[in-house]
């Protein structure tokens, strides 16, 4: 079964530092992968998105990073600032053009 | 404009009732996907469409029909609503290999 895995389910990190979020997927051969944030109660708002082919990808503040042979990715958010406490979420289009959805991070950073 | 809108926001109804959410995109995207999220489970698929002819069950169909009037519109129904369908329910959007969007979601209560 494909599965998509984030861990840990909450993170609490002080204003300032860098921080990464991980994610693990059991099949390597996925087409894309994708990081959301959801604020409390609203919608997924997209972050980034890494295509198979590629290594990382970078917005602003945010890297994400993706190793297909060790089924992993991982969201590096840079100097960060009590508005980027959110529940992060990483999903996987294992190549069927669905998403398969991590339970996500919720993350707080503490002002 | 929101890319994508989903009616009404919220919404509370009793067991057994008929109950259909709606969603559109002004985003010209030919797919169209209906999601539920439930606390420590994540998203999961409930429907999806690759276009208006084109309708597909995804992980959790059953209690759940859908619709596609046009390229732009995608309707979710439940025909007896029981009180696990209580959930927040999205629909999104996307093209073929690339991002999907998320609409703002609907909190549906089933007393």
């Amino acid at each position: 079964k494909q599965e998509v895995t984030q861990i840990p389910a909450a993170l609490s990190v002080p204003e300032g530092e860098n921080l990464v979020l991980n994610c693990s997927f059991t099949d390597s051969a996925i087409y894309n992968l994708q990081w959301f944030r959801q604020d409390p109660g609203k919608g997924l708002t997209s972050l980034l998105l890494i295509q198979s082919s590629q290594r990382e990808q970078t917005s602003g503040r945010l890297n994400a990073s993706l190793d297909k042979s060790s089924g992993r990715s991982t969201l590096y958010i840079a100097a960060s600032q009590p508005g980027d406490s959110a529940t992060y979420l990483c999903a996987v289009n294992f190549g069927n053009e669905k998403l398969t959805f991590g339970t996500g991070t919720r993350l707080t950073i503490i002002p | 404009d929101a890319d994508v809108t989903q009616t009404p926001r919220n919404r509370i109804t009793k067991t057994g009732k008929r109950i259909m959410l709606e969603c559109s995109q002004t985003k010209g995207h030919d797919r169209m996907y209906w999601y539920r999220q439930d606390p420590g489970l994540g998203l999961r698929l409930i429907y999806y469409s690759f276009d208006v002819k084109d309708i597909n069950k995804g992980e959790i169909s059953d209690g759940y029909s859908v619709s596609r009037q046009a390229q732009a519109k995608f309707s979710l129904s439940l025909e007896s609503a029981i009180p696990n369908q209580t959930a927040l329910y999205f629909c999104a959007t996307g093209t073929w290999g690339n991002e999907q969007f998320f609409g703002p979601g609907t909190r549906l209560t089933v007393l």
